[in-house]
C-alpha cells in the first residue's frame, strides 16, 4: 500500500524553464510534508517543508504547493539550474519529522 | 564534522552473518531515525528514537532487526542472520526534536552475498 506516490520516475527540463515535480497521498492524517533532494552515493537532503495548514510555501527557487482535497503537493523550481539534477522524494508524516513516509523518487535531469 | 555520520560506507557480509552499522548524529540532536532504501525505492522507516529510548520500532520487518542507543547519541543497528533481502542502503538521520526536519547520513550499502 503506497500512502506516498511519485507517479513520474523522471523528469527532463531545460536549464532556466521551470521543474514541476508532483506527489500524490492517500492517507488524509498527514498533516507534514517535506522535499528532499538526492545526489548519487549521498543522503537525501531536506529541501522544504510545508504543514497542512498552509497551501503554500516559498525558498527562493523553491515554492511547495499543497492541494489537500486533491491530497497533491507540487514542488516547482524556477529558474532551473544543472545543479538541481538529482532525485527529489516527497515525503509526509502525521506530526513533525517522525516516522515519515517517503514517494519512489523523481529522477530530474536540468539539461544545458 | 557537521553532519550525519554512519559507518562504515559499504558493508559486504555472507548471508547467514551478523553486522552492525553505526550512526553518529548531528550534536544536540534528541531524535534519531533508521531507513532503509531499496533500489528504485524511496527510504523506508525502520526505527526513531527520542533520547535513549526507542519510540517507535514498528517498521522493523522482522525480530532480526535491532537497534539501541545507550546514550541518546551514537545509535547502532543490527541485523542478526542476514540475508540476500536484507541488501539495501540504510540511512539514519536526526533532528533537533521530532517536530523540525531531519538531516541524513549518507548511508551504509550492505550487500549480503
Amino acid at each position: 500500500d503506497q500512502q506516498v506516490k511519485q507517479n513520474s520516475p523522471s523528469l527532463s527540463v531545460q536549464e532556466g524553464r521551470i521543474s514541476i515535480l508532483n506527489c500524490d497521498y492517500t492517507n488524509s492524517m498527514f498533516d507534514y510534508f517535506l522535499w528532499y533532494k538526492k545526489y548519487p552515493a549521498e543522503g537525501p537532503t531536506f529541501l522544504i517543508s510545508i504543514s497542512s495548514i498552509k497551501d503554500k510555501n516559498e525558498d527562493g527557487r523553491f515554492t511547495v504547493f499543497l492541494n489537500k482535497s486533491a491530497k497533491h503537493l507540487s514542488l516547482h523550481i524556477v529558474p532551473s539550474q544543472p545543479g538541481d539534477s538529482a532525485v527529489y522524494f516527497c515525503a509526509a508524516s502525521v506530526e513533525g519529522a517522525q516516522k515519515l513516509v517517503f514517494g519512489q523518487g523523481t529522477r530530474l535531469t536540468i539539461n544545458p | 564534522g557537521a553532519g550525519v555520520s554512519q559507518t562504515p560506507s559499504n558493508k559486504v557480509t555472507e548471508k547467514g552473518k551478523y553486522v552492525e552499522l553505526r550512526c553518529d548524529p548531528i550534536s544536540g540532536h534528541t531524535a534519531l531515525y533508521w531507513y532503509r532504501q531499496s533500489l528504485g525505492q524511496g527510504p523506508e522507516f525502520l526505527i526513531y528514537f527520542q533520547g535513549t529510548g526507542a519510540a517507535d520500532d514498528s517498521g522493523l520487518p522482522n525480530d532480526r532487526f535491532f537497534a539501541v542507543r545507550p546514550e541518546g547519541s551514537v545509535s547502532t543497528l543490527k541485523i542478526q542472520r542476514t540475508e540476500r533481502g536484507d541488501s539495501a542502503v540504510y540511512l539514519c538521520a536526526s533532528s533537533l526534536t521530532v517536530d523540525t526536519e531531519a538531516f541524513f547520513g549518507q548511508g551504509t550499502r550492505l550487500t549480503v552475498v
